[in-house]
């Protein structure tokens, strides 16, 4: 079955740097992917939608600036965390979309973000 | 309001059980319905979906989807103890299972 990956699995860092999520499509290409966000006992939160080539879609809310999407390849796009603070702590998580196959989204297994 | 509700739980049953799960919305343009189950500090993992009304079975597990309720059910049949998860549902208004809606999810809990 079609397999995402995502690395780290957890990261913890000091406030005011900054952190980098790698989400890989390891079986499949992915034109679309997307990242969310969930915090304890709520809904994932999508936050954008990257597009291989193209610049991501960001939801409302979120800032651009803040949350780096590169989509630079069909099986890989990474989020970067710029200027990482305490309430950005929370679970990351990445989806890629078979648009080949079954046009289904699988989701990664998460990336725990811990800033102190 | 939320454009999907879900029930948080948790929801306890005995092993053997037939457990039901339930969403409703409020965007009459969804079209497209999920239900996804996620383990503790895990991703979710498709289990159904459908198109429009309707009911689906795949194994011990039916969706049903009633659009003029704005009302979509998951049931478990035999519920087994490794069926203990967070089970989510997840709503579309177009093809390609673009921009998901999700629930916050139902933690349910079988015993054995």
């Amino acid at each position: 079955g079609a397999v995402v990956s995502q690395h780290p699995s957890w990261v913890i860092c000091k406030s005011g740097t900054s952190v980098k999520i790698e989400c890989r499509s390891l079986d499949f290409q992915a034109t679309t992917m997307f990242w969310y966000r969930q915090f304890p006992k709520q809904s994932l939160m999508l936050m954008a939608t990257s597009n291989e080539g193209s610049k991501a879609t960001y939801e409302q809310g979120v800032e651009k600036d803040k949350f780096l999407i590169n989509h630079a390849s069909l099986t890989l796009s990474t989020l970067t965390v710029t200027s990482a603070h305490p309430e950005d702590s929370s679970f990351y998580i990445c989806s890629a979309r078979d648009s080949m196959g079954s046009d289904t989204q699988y989701f990664g297994p998460g990336t725990r973000l811990t800033v102190l | 309001q939320k454009e999907v509700e879900q029930d948080p739980g948790p929801l306890s049953v005995p092993e053997g059980a037939i457990v039901s799960l339930n969403c409703t919305y409020s965007n009459s343009a969804f079209q497209y319905f999920m239900w996804y189950r996620q383990y503790s500090r895990k991703g979710p993992e498709l289990l159904m979906y459908t198109y429009s009304s309707g009911n689906k079975e795949d194994g011990r597990f039916t969706a049903q989807v009633d659009k003029s309720s704005k009302y979509i059910s998951l049931f478990i049949r035999d519920s087994q103890p490794s069926d203990s998860a967070t089970y989510l549902c997840a709503m579309s208004t177009n093809t390609g299972f673009q921009k998901l809606v999700f629930g916050t999810g139902t933690r349910l809990l079988v015993s054995p």
